[in-house]
């Protein structure tokens, strides 16, 4: 069974702060990685993609993967409420199957 | 350029039961996945369609079938409704190639009560 791991949370940071998402996986195999943010009573969209080990910036949000360690996270800079959401890791397997953490609430008070 | 669209948005059906949800995927993308997330968990994988074929499957019973048309939208079947079977369920077209076919466009997705 492969396995996608994340801790449910919540994580509650203040605004302006550093929110930083974590996730393990359990296939050694995976190549690509992806970070999708969900908000209450939406669907996913997509936010990060990170494919080579190393950290992967865009805007606000950085992408860290550590294949060794089989390892992904999400930081966050400058935290804002609107940032509140569920951060979903995915990671792509074979079967063209994309398996999903529970994902992490994350809380950005004002 | 429109998106994915899924309907119906609610639903709700009883024990025994046929439902059948429809997606309509984004201009481009020729792959459709399936996805079923129950309250407070991650989407899990139920299939995907390429060229009007089934292009992958994860652990759901031969109950949950599906369909892709020429023009790329799919329909998600699921016969003989159990109580666990609600939930939403997420449609996601991507486009073709190894690079895009995991970049996922979701639609707003269609929850299923089942009584």
């Amino acid at each position: 069974q492969k396995e996608v791991e994340q801790n449910s949370g919540p994580l509650s940071v203040p605004e302006g702060a550093i929110a930083s998402l974590n996730c393990t996986y359990s296939d050694r195999g995976s190549q690509s990685f992806f970070w999708y943010r969900q908000y209450s009573g939406k669907s996913p969209e997509l936010i990060m993609s990170i494919y080579s080990n190393g950290d992967k910036e865009d805007g606000r949000f950085t992408a860290q993967l550590n294949k060794a360690s089989q390892y992904v996270s999400l930081l966050i800079r400058d935290s804002q409420p609107s940032d509140s959401a569920t951060y979903l890791c995915a990671v792509h397997n074979a079967g063209n199957m994309l398996t999903f953490g529970g994902g992490t609430r994350l809380m950005v008070k004002p | 350029e429109t998106g994915v669209t899924q309907s119906p948005t609610h639903l709700i059906k009883t024990r025994g039961q046929q439902v059948t949800l429809r997606c309509s995927s984004q201009s481009g993308h020729n792959t459709v996945s399936w996805y079923q997330q129950a309250l407070g968990q991650g989407p899990q994988f139920i299939f995907q369609y390429y060229r009007e074929e089934e292009n992958g499957r994860g652990n759901f019973p031969p109950r949950f079938s599906g369909l892709q048309f020429p023009n790329y939208s799919s329909e998600l079947n699921v016969n003989a409704l159990e109580l666990d079977d609600s939930a939403l369920y997420l449609c996601a077209s991507s486009p073709s190639g190894r690079s895009g076919a995991n970049v996922l466009t979701f639609g707003a997705g269609s929850r299923l009560t089942v009584l």
